[in-house]
């Protein structure tokens, strides 16, 4: 079975700062790995994808997040925190196959102080 | 182009009632899901489905049910309403069935609240 860990719930920096936000998953097959953004009052936007390949992926809004297999992990990171970036961010994964549905962590609230 | 549509955006039942969920697609897209949010447990997948048919389901009861029309939108009903069903659904939609590569689009989401 695959799960995602999100290390938690709630994550505070300053604007300008370097935003990490841990995502480790359990998968007995190759993974393919997502992060979703989710604003307020909003549906989920697709931030990043890692299927295969080089294992740092870039997404939109400055975010990149780096595949890592021996550390199951797959982090999400920015170097400088933007005001704008608030908001909750969910990891995810599947194996690709035929099931049809991505595995979601519980997500992680970003805030962002000026 | 329109994106994922949703309707109601809010609804309110009280227990043991029936709620009635719509969902409308990217045109184009032939595969929902539908997902539940509530509080404190991230998203948890409850059914998919592709050209008409349900090809997943996730670990909910019986009464969490729906269909895929023709036109491919969507409908996701839950009956005998339970305060536990109090939530954010999400419905998804996608042009790669297995979505395997793809990336899913997701609407804004209906509010239930089952008093």
């Amino acid at each position: 079975a695959q799960s995602v860990t999100q290390l938690g719930s709630h994550v505070s920096v300053s604007e300008g700062a370097l935003v990490l936000l841990r995502c480790n998953y359990s998968s007995s097959v190759p993974p393919y790995l997502f992060w979703y953004v989710q604003y307020p009052n909003q549906g989920l936007q697709l931030l990043l994808k890692y299927t295969t390949g080089a294992t740092l992926v870039k997404g939109i809004n400055g975010f990149e997040a780096e595949f890592k297999k021996s550390e199951t992990s797959f982090h999400l990171t920015k170097p400088s925190a933007h005001m704008s970036d608030a908001a909750e961010y969910f990891c995810a994964v599947t194996n690709g196959g035929s099931q049809g549905n991505l595995i979601f962590g519980k997500g992680t609230k970003l805030s962002v102080k000026p | 182009e329109a994106g994922v549509t949703q309707s109601p955006t809010h609804l309110i039942k009280t227990r043991g009632q029936q709620a009635t969920l719509r969902c409308s697609p990217i045109s184009g897209h032939t595969s929902v899901y539908w997902y539940q949010q509530a509080l404190g447990l991230g998203l948890q997948f409850l059914l998919w489905y592709d050209e008409g048919e349900e090809r997943n389901r996730g670990n909910f009861p019986p009464r969490f049910s729906g269909r895929q029309f023709p036109n491919y939108s969507s409908e996701l009903n839950v009956n005998a309403l339970e305060l536990e069903d109090s939530a954010l659904y999400l419905c998804a939609s996608s042009f790669d069935p297995g979505h395997s590569r793809g990336k899913l689009f997701f609407g804004s989401g209906t509010q239930l609240s089952v008093l």
